[in-house]
C-alpha cells in the first residue's frame, strides 16, 4: 500500500529562522511525484513545491527547498527566513505516474501545523 | 483569471438526507477530483472526473456519486448522510494530469457538517 508519513504533528519557528518539516513514503512504483501542500486557516490548499522521482536535483522554490533522498523514501521541507504568513498546516502528498504518463490521485500525509514565533 | 470555486462554503445537513457539492475547475482545466478531509487529517481521494467519467475511484462507497458537465464543472453527492460524513470536501482541477502539465489546483472547499 502506498503511504505518507509526517512524523512531526506540530512544530514552531522563530521568525526569520529555519525549519525543516520531514515526510517519508512507502511505494514500490518507481516513477512518481512528491508535493508539499501549504492549508492556512482558509483551508484552501496551496501547492509549495513538486519534486519529479527521476530528477536527482533537489527542488527549490524561493524560500522553500526540498531534500528528495529517494532510496530512503524521505522528502523534507526546509523553510528559510521564515515569515508569520507561512504559518499553516503543511502536508506532504505523492502520486504516481500511470502507464501513459498521467498522474494518479494524491496521496497525503496527515500534516504538520507550523506555528512561526514573532 | 478565476481558480477553482466551490459552493455551497458550508452546509448543514441532518442524518439520511442528501447533498449536492459543486465544483468549477480553472479556466482551461478538463479534469476534476474529489478529496474528503476529515478534521485533523489529511484529505482523502474520492474519484476523479476525466471527459464526463469518474476515471479512478478512492476507497469510498457507492452513497458518494458523482457527475462532470461539459463544461467540465462537477457535481459530489452524497446519498444517505451519516454523521462520519462531516468533513471539509475539496475540489481540485487539473490538465488531463499529465506528465508535464501542471498539478492540481484546490479549490476553498466546502464545510459540511451532519447533525
Amino acid at each position: 500500500a502506498q503511504t505518507v508519513t509526517q512524523s512531526q504533528p506540530e512544530m514552531s519557528v522563530q521568525e526569520a529562522e529555519t525549519v525543516t518539516l520531514s515526510c517519508t513514503y512507502d511505494t514500490s512504483e518507481s516513477d512518481y511525484y512528491l508535493f508539499w501542500y501549504k492549508q492556512p486557516p482558509s483551508r484552501q490548499m496551496i501547492l509549495v513545491i513538486r519534486q519529479e522521482a527521476y530528477k536527482q536535483q533537489n527542488a527549490t522554490e524561493n524560500r522553500f527547498s526540498v531534500n528528495f533522498q529517494k532510496a530512503a523514501k524521505s522528502f523534507s521541507l526546509k523553510i528559510s527566513d521564515s515569515q508569520l504568513g507561512d504559518a499553516a498546516m503543511y502536508f506532504c502528498a505523492y502520486t504516481v505516474i500511470n502507464y501513459g504518463g498521467s498522474q494518479g490521485n494524491l496521496i497525503f500525509g496527515k500534516g504538520t501545523k507550523l506555528s512561526v514565533k514573532p | 483569471d478565476a481558480g477553482v470555486t466551490q459552493s455551497p462554503t458550508h452546509l448543514i445537513k441532518t442524518r439520511g438526507q442528501q447533498v449536492t457539492l459543486r465544483c468549477s475547475p480553472k479556466s482551461g482545466h478538463d479534469t476534476v477530483s474529489w478529496y474528503q478531509q476529515a478534521l485533523g487529517q489529511g484529505p482523502q481521494f474520492i474519484f476523479q472526473y476525466y471527459e464526463e467519467e469518474e476515471r479512478q475511484r478512492g476507497n469510498f462507497p457507492d452513497r458518494f456519486s458523482g457527475h462532470q458537465f461539459p463544461n467540465y464543472s462537477s457535481e459530489l453527492n452524497v446519498n444517505a448522510l451519516l454523521l462520519g460524513d462531516s468533513a471539509l470536501y475539496l475540489c481540485a482541477s487539473s490538465l488531463e494530469l499529465r506528465r508535464d502539465q501542471e498539478t492540481q489546483y484546490f479549490g476553498p472547499g466546502t464545510r459540511l457538517l451532519v447533525l
